[in-house]
């Protein structure tokens, strides 16, 4: 069965903290997406990958990064956490043309 | 802009009635068309999804959709609810091999 897997399922950090979220898919699928979810906001895409090394702003990129160094694992990255990054982290990857995400189990993320 | 409307917030159902949750996109060309289902603390579940073809399109769990192109909507159907599809319900639209556009949910509640 596909599997994409987030490291963590609960976070706790400290404002200014750097955080990393992890996930990695076992599916070698070439696109992979991190979004946030708040109540009533839907999924609302931070950033996406079509490939190792390539990244892609969503539509709120402001304080997040990411990394995709290998194909199967895609890392966001706060670099100074901040009570507004309070969310849960949804980590998705999708094979090369038009069909649904697979997505992770997700990380809820405090941050203090 | 492409966008996805969710009308519906909430929605309560008696187990063994009926479901319909809407859903209404904006683009002027017809996109790809998924529904995905959340239990609490899970990760995004792929319901069904309609590329072309057939405008009725089933999924699991019992659930159908249909494609209705005039009114740029995709609403999802059960016609008999258990007490275990109480969940969160969002819609998604993607066009080509671009990223998904979600909805913002729809929560599901189901009273025995």
């Amino acid at each position: 069965d596909v599997k994409v897997t987030q490291s963590s399922r609960y976070l706790v950090k400290r404002t200014g903290e750097k955080v990393f979220l992890e996930c990695v898919q076992d599916m070698d699928h070439e696109n992979m997406f991190w979004y946030r979810q708040d109540p009533g906001l839907g999924l609302r895409l931070i950033y996406f990958s079509y490939d190792v090394k390539m990244k892609e702003k969503g539509d709120i990129p402001e304080g997040y990064s990411v990394s995709r160094e290998k194909k199967e694992r895609f890392s966001l990255i706060l670099e100074s956490a901040s009570t507004n990054q309070t969310s849960m982290y949804l980590c998705a990857s999708r094979p090369g043309g038009a069909y649904g995400y697979t997505f992770g189990s997700g990380t809820r993320l405090t941050v203090v | 802009a492409q966008s996805v409307t969710q009308p519906d917030i909430h929605i309560t159902v008696s187990e063994g009635a009926s479901l319909e949750l809407r859903c209404n996109y904006s683009y002027g060309a017809t996109p790809y068309l998924f529904w995905y289902v959340q239990s609490p603390g899970q990760g995004l579940q792929l319901l069904l999804k309609y590329f072309s073809g057939d405008t009725l399109v089933q999924g699991i769990k019992g659930f159908e959709a249909e494609f209705k192109r005039s009114q740029s909507s995709f609403n999802l159907r059960k016609p008999s609810v258990h007490w275990s599809d109480a969940a969160e319900y969002f819609c998604a639209v993607g066009y080509n091999t671009d990223k998904l556009i979600f909805g913002t949910g729809t929560r599901l509640q189901v009273f025995p």
